[in-house]
């Protein structure tokens, strides 16, 4: 089983529309948890931090549930410039080397059409 | 510079030889992670430095992949005898300390083995 598991997708979607992406993990130990974008051929960059109560940044809200580790991530009012590629990431210690790493979902496509 | 910076930006290889590929991160930030991107896949984590303390080499693929940090800084990843499956874009990140944090990426060094 994967650490960090999400749907591939794509999603295409419709400006406008609402989206929401969903990412399970397996180390119950886990201690932090973001969302990462990352564009064609380029570097992942941090989206935003999910914290236990929720959050929200603009158009994004990141939900967190530890008792099911589960993560999700909704996106209001789709832009085309939100096509892009949603990569989970959890900090959770691996068993091998003992450290807490981030660790990276594959990452669910998201296409956005006029 | 203010960003993590990899060199070089692209390499192209033949089967059989070593590459040298390196990172310099964020100025101050102690922890230091190499992971691995091949075509449509997700962040392969590779190594870890922290500060003054042994590596974590959990998820280096072969005894064919080895990495140094020097002075707390620089670090250098080496691929000896390379092979057509070590082809991909090998991402640095740094953060400012151990876990919990955002990870600051490099833009890459895409590894092309012929």
């Amino acid at each position: 089983r994967k650490e960090v598991e999400q749907d591939p997708g794509p999603f295409n979607v419709p400006e406008g529309a609402t989206v929401a992406f969903n990412c399970t993990y397996s180390n119950s130990a886990s201690q932090s948890f973001f969302w990462y974008r990352q564009d064609c051929r380029k570097e992942p960059k941090l989206l935003m931090s999910v914290y236990s109560s929720g959050n929200e940044d603009g158009r994004f809200t990141a939900q967190l549930n530890r008792a099911s580790q589960y993560i999700s991530l909704l996106i209001r009012d789709s832009k085309l410039s939100d096509s892009a590629t949603y990569l989970c990431v959890v900090n959770g210690m691996l068993a091998s080397g003992g450290s807490y790493i981030p660790t990276f979902g594959r990452g669910t496509s998201l296409i956005v059409h006029p | 510079g203010a960003g993590v910076s990899q060199s070089p930006s692209n390499k192209v290889t033949e089967k059989g030889k070593d590459v040298e590929l390196r990172c310099d991160p964020i100025s101050g930030h102690t922890a230091l992670y190499w992971y691995r991107q091949s075509l449509g896949q997700g962040l392969e984590f590779l190594i870890y430095f922290q500060g003054n303390s042994a590596p974590d080499k959990s998820g280096l693929p072969s005894d064919r992949f080895s990495a140094e940090r020097t002075g707390g800084s620089v670090s250098t990843l080496t691929i000896q005898r390379t092979q057509q499956e070590d082809s991909a874009v090998y991402l640095c990140a740094s953060t400012p300390r151990a876990g919990g944090t955002e990870a600051f990426f490099g833009q890459g060094t895409r590894l092309t083995v012929v």
